[in-house]
């Protein structure tokens, strides 16, 4: 399975705009890239996914790097309630989805 | 529209128990998919049903057991507990099988054994 790398924690203020990243160096040319989160005491909850091309929805915006091994993900303005772990992961034809350890986004008020 | 409802939320049984734990999707998703999430362990993938079979099986004993019926609505079963059967499980409807398209999760059911 392409394996992705993402920071273990980030920190921004209210209101701000948040840029997480995720490496994924080894992607293959049929690997969506999906971001997920999952705020304390709750289930995960989807974010965005793209293949190529940046993808923009009214959680977030999602850039991919021209070669795809990498891509960020961006809140426009993080609130109190966007604090969660935040997972980056890639399927292809997969059946399950397989979180690695994210990104703890602690949101300073 | 409604989102993924998982009942109950809380449950506690004990060692040698048998808990059934349900699931419903969102209105219109054909595809349930159970995982267990664990701090140890992480997520991992318990199966799979789309349209009432199943479709893919996790790598987990066979006192998990799981059922999906005509109205895509899901039941998972776990006979025997065992202490580390202990977790938050949880259900994630989509409109298609596998996990290309987005995946909706419920609120999970945290199930303690003692």
């Amino acid at each position: 399975d392409a394996k992705t790398t993402q920071p273990n924690s980030m920190e921004s203020n209210e209101e701000e705009p948040v840029h997480l990243p995720c490496n994924h160096s080894t992607i293959s040319g049929t690997d969506y890239i999906h971001w997920y989160r999952q705020l304390p005491s709750q289930g995960p909850e989807y974010v965005i996914h793209g293949l190529t091309s940046n993808v923009n929805n009214r959680m977030a915006s999602l850039a991919i790097a021209e070669d795809r091994k990498s891509s960020t993900l961006i809140l426009h303005r993080a609130t109190l309630r966007d604090a969660a772990v935040y997972y980056c992961i890639l399927t292809a034809g997969s059946y399950q989805l397989t979180f690695g350890k994210g990104t703890k986004l602690s949101v300073i008020p | 529209k409604a989102g993924v409802t998982q009942t109950p939320r809380y449950l506690i049984k004990t060692r040698g128990q048998q808990v059934t734990l349900s699931c419903s999707p969102i209105s219109g998703h054909r595809s349930v998919s159970w995982y267990q999430q664990t701090p140890g362990q992480g997520l991992q993938f318990l199966f799979e049903y789309f349209s009432e079979t199943q479709r893919n099986k996790g790598n987990f004993p066979g006192r998990f057991s799981g059922r999906q019926f005509s109205n895509s609505r899901s039941e998972m079963n776990v006979s025997t507990l065992e202490l580390g059967d202990s977790a938050l499980y949880l259900c994630a409807s989509s409109l298609v099988p596998g996990v290309v398209d987005e995946q909706y999760f419920g609120p999970g059911t945290r199930l303690t054994v003692t």
